[in-house]
């Protein structure tokens, strides 16, 4: 069956510290990946995709991503956290082809910043 | 920037009662989605539209939901007969191509009661 798993549930961090957050998937056919943040009360915006190519991906606010075939993740990363990243990091996974497209989801990563 | 706008951003109804929430996707885009996100709980997947009929649908999209694109700018879903565990975070995404990535709004809080 298809699926991603996000293991942490929750992250703590200190501003400035550096960032991972993991991603795994299982997935039928070649995925395409995506990382989504979600601050309180908004929506989902894209931070990264992986489509095809060079599997270390850059996106948006400094953060990362690299995909790693043998062991079906794709983790984010991030140097140095800045207060602002403390969200809900969601991890997607999808075909795409024809009309279909939908995603399948993680349970998502909450990350707190501690000053 | 181009945005999916979400119509209202929170709403309130009663158990049984009819609720249509409103999308509209950017407009070259040409494919639509709707997934629902319950409260601490993942973004899960409802329907796929697209040249104006369902392309695929989840196993939580039952008869008590539809979709309409009822002009050349609106994406609308409805459900006919609301349930308390319809409460959730409803959100609404579209694409211009197979191959790039969903483009969310920003969502529409059904609080149902």
């Amino acid at each position: 069956a298809q699926s991603v798993t996000q293991p942490d549930i929750h992250i703590t961090v200190s501003e400035g510290a550096s960032l991972e957050l993991r991603c795994n998937y299982s997935y039928g056919a070649t995925p395409y990946l995506f990382w989504y943040v979600q601050s309180p009360g908004q929506g989902l915006q894209l931070l990264l995709k992986y489509f095809s190519g060079d599997t270390l991906v850059q996106g948006i606010k400094g953060f990362e991503a690299e995909f790693k075939r043998s062991q079906s993740s794709f983790n984010l990363r991030k140097p140095s956290v800045h207060w602002s990243d403390a969200a809900e990091y969601f991890c997607a996974v999808g075909a795409y082809g024809g009309s279909q497209g939908n995603l399948i989801f993680g349970k998502g990563t909450k990350l707190s910043v501690k000053p | 920037e181009p945005e999916v706008t979400q119509t209202p951003s929170h709403q309130v109804t009663q158990m049984g009662q009819e609720v249509i929430l409103r999308c509209v996707p950017i407009s070259n885009h040409l494919y639509f989605y709707w997934y629902r996100q319950i409260l601490g709980q993942k973004v899960e997947f409802l329907v796929s539209f697209y040249n104006n009929e369902i392309s695929e649908k989840s196993e939580i999209f039952d008869d008590q939901f539809s979709v309409e694109r009822p002009d050349g700018s609106n994406f609308t879903l409805k459900i006919r007969s609301t349930k308390l565990e319809d409460s959730a975070m409803y959100f609404c995404a579209s694409r211009p191509l197979p191959t790039t990535e969903a483009f969310f709004g920003q969502g529409t809080r059904l609080t149902v009661v």
